[in-house]
């Protein structure tokens, strides 16, 4: 089974408009970290937000959120206000505390590609 | 600039010939990761290392080899690359690798095998 499942290949959204990209994990381990990153045309990979499994809170991190649902292993991320350079790529990825012995080792879903229409 | 920096970041070059790409962090990180990005399967981690003189296989390790001599460089090495390496590969590393602390990720070599 997938670890990381990212079902949305591609999305559209208007300018200004928020945005959901789905990102559902498999893990056993009751510890673990997510993450999502984004990958624009020119190819870096940007480090946009964390959730612990353990935090009692979504993260957010300026107009970025992460709609955690540990119950139903489920992490999405919440645009808001959708910009016209929010048009990337985006990869939800894992790591897992058994992982520890491997390192610091990110399970990455195949990404969501999002093109913000003006 | 804490960074991560690679080279090259573009190759094109043919099957059998061995070729290295370099990483070098300036953040004193003790972890490194290498990985590689294939469409629709995100990305996947090649080798890392925990610490100098510290290697151990990632998830898709056939084909290539790593050193880590100093704590700051990182090489990737090909040693007799196949089009099936032809490929998105970004070095990435972090503080240690026992926790969640974030990665920073070079800028990426896109490479093509012919």
């Amino acid at each position: 089974a997938q670890k990381i499942t990212q079902t949305q290949p591609g999305m559209f959204v208007q300018e200004k408009e928020a945005v959901t990209l789905d990102c559902t994990y498999d893990t056993s381990d009751p510890s673990y970290g997510l993450f999502w990153y984004k990958q624009p045309s020119s190819g870096e990979m940007i480090f946009l937000i964390y959730q612990g499994s353990y935090d009692q809170q979504n993260a957010t991190e300026g107009r970025y959120s992460l709609n955690f649902q540990k119950a139903r292993k489920s992490a999405n991320l919440v645009i808001s206000a959708s910009q016209l350079g929010d048009s990337a790529m985006y990869f939800c990825a894992m790591r897992e505390r058994s992982f520890k012995a491997a390192g610091n080792k990110l399970t990455f879903g195949g990404g969501t590609r999002v093109l913000v229409k003006p | 600039e804490a960074q991560v920096t690679q080279n090259p970041r573009y190759l094109i070059t043919v099957t059998g010939k061995k070729l290295t790409v370099t990483c070098s962090q300036n953040m004193n990180h003790e972890y490194m990761s290498w990985y590689r990005q294939d469409p629709g399967l995100g990305l996947r981690q090649i080798y890392y290392s925990m610490n100098v003189e510290v290697t151990d296989k990632g998830d898709v390790p056939e084909g290539y080899k790593v050193s880590r001599k100093e704590k700051r460089n990182f090489p990737l090495i090909l040693e007799s690359p196949s089009p099936n390496q032809t490929s998105l590969y970004f070095c990435a590393s972090s503080l240690d690798g026992a926790g969640y602390n974030e990665q920073f990720f070079g800028p990426g070599t896109r490479l093509t095998v012919l």
